[in-house]
């Protein structure tokens, strides 16, 4: 079974510039997450979409971010402008459903804003 | 708020010396705590989830015990394979079932 998958890998920007990165879920899974990762702490939750419907966002800079998910199945999140302090690791997590049901991470995206 | 605080931040250990990772947590009505391990440059992969106080879950070295304010990861004669980052989440009773995660313990296990 394939797992999450994300693009690009990596990406350096500099600030001001606009950045979008790409999610590709778990065939079959529901719900799906963002989060930002900053070197050295856990992940947080960013937006969580349950099919193509945000069910938390939150913790998402509404002036800066957005993410949407058409159909339900691809996602994309995006930063603009971006200033230095989003350098992170932008992780997607898909669960089949909502609820109880596991998160299975991709292997993130490392954004670096200069 | 959920809240998780994970020790120690680093622990070095030689390889075959048993030890234990902590995560306290505080949460109002836990739905699940979750242990991943994340190696440099990928994302976190899932061990365990456990549900209510007195349960454990093994997987070779590593067993998972959980309190009702906190849960320990045991390593049993750990090698130099089992070196990465170990997160602990948990989830709460809030709508959106989202998770929690504390910093991490950066385990390396020397030869």
């Amino acid at each position: 079974e394939a797992g999450v998958a994300q693009s690009p890998r990596y990406k350096i920007i500099e600030k001001r510039q606009s950045v979008a990165f790409w999610c590709n879920p778990i065939s079959g899974h529901a719900t799906l997450y963002w989060y930002q990762q900053i070197l050295g702490q856990g992940p947080k939750l960013l937006i969580q979409f349950q099919n193509n419907g945000v069910v938390d966002d939150s913790q998402l800079p509404k002036d800066r971010f957005s993410a949407e998910r058409l159909k339900g199945v691809d996602s994309t999140l995006k930063i603009q402008p971006a200033k230095l302090e989003d350098s992170a690791v932008y992780l997607c997590a898909s669960s089949l459903l909502a609820g109880p049901d596991t998160q299975y991470f991709g292997p993130g995206t490392r954004l670096t804003v200069l | 708020e959920d809240q998780v605080t994970q020790s120690p931040e680093a622990l070095r250990l030689q390889e075959g010396e048993s030890s234990s990772l902590n995560c306290s947590y505080t949460v109002s009505g836990l739905r699940g705590l979750f242990w991943y391990r994340q190696d440099p440059g990928k994302g976190p992969e899932f061990l365990f989830t456990l549900y209510s106080a007195g349960e454990e879950k093994e997987k070779e070295r590593l067993k998972a015990t959980l309190t009702k304010k906190e849960s320990f990861l045991h390593i049993t004669a750990p090698k130099p394979e089992d070196s990465a980052t170990y997160l602990c989440a948990v989830r709460g009773g809030g709508s959106n079932y989202k998770l929690t995660f504390g910093k991490g313990t950066l385990l390396t296990v020397n030869p």
